[in-house]
């Protein structure tokens, strides 16, 4: 596709609930971010997939979050049991993964979560 | 690891000047610029290599000190279109976290006509 994808745009749900987010990343690339900005707020890092590397879990805030990549191109963020702190625009970003290259981040419109 | 970016925020006449600095605690690989309008997706406007290499997009340019772990994003004659919120990414090493960019809290900048 032309760029990075997500959805839905826009999710509303209770807390307690379980929400999947979903991302497609432009075709090609090998690397994949979910970051986490709320209101006013700078970009919080959540995970990192490269490849078929192991990936990087270390900004997931909790073991309700989860995300797994499948077939190295579409990501599902997970969060369970939802909390109203957990209410942000959930961002991903794609990039290429060439030896030595720059990797430019390429940022999805967004999942603006809201918890009731 | 999250670089510090001042200032917070930059109120601008249309053809004013204005300087955004990002700074880290650790020596960086690379140095990345976005920007962010409101209710959008960040943009990416550049990258900057150690060298101290400095680079222009437009009236928008930046430098990159390796030396200070420090870069600075100049805009301008500024536009009423360059309003938004700017965020440096900071790559600090190519080893296991290849990719992964820090980001600072960012600096919201207005233009006023």
């Amino acid at each position: 596709g032309a760029g990075v994808s997500q959805s839905p745009s826009n999710k509303v749900t209770e807390k307690g609930k379980d929400v999947e987010l979903r991302c497609d990343p432009i075709s090609g690339h090998t690397a994949l971010y979910w970051y986490r900005q709320s209101l006013g707020q700078g970009l919080e890092f959540l995970i990192y997939f490269q490849g078929n590397s192991a990936p990087d879990k270390s900004g997931l805030p909790s073991d309700r979050f989860s995300a797994e990549r499948t077939g190295g191109s579409v990501s599902t963020l997970t969060i369970q049991r939802t909390q109203q702190e957990d209410s942000a625009v959930y961002l991903c970003a794609s990039s290429s993964s060439l030896a030595g290259g720059l990797q430019t981040q390429y940022f999805g419109p967004g999942t603006r979560l809201l918890v009731l | 690891q999250q670089p510090v970016q001042s200032p917070q925020a930059v109120i601008l006449r249309e053809g004013e000047d204005a300087v955004i600095n990002c700074s880290s605690s650790k020596a960086l690989y690379s140095v990345h610029w976005y920007r962010q309008k409101h209710g959008e997706a960040p943009v990416f406007l550049m990258i900057l290599l150690k060298g101290g290499e400095q680079k222009g997009h437009d009236k928008i340019s930046a430098s990159f000190n390796e030396k200070k772990q420090q870069s600075s994003l100049y805009l301008t004659a500024s536009q009423l279109s360059y309003s938004g919120t700017y965020f440096c990414g900071t790559e600090v090493d190519r080893g296991s976290t290849l990719g992964r960019l820090y980001f600072g809290r960012g600096t919201q900048l207005t233009v006023w006509p």
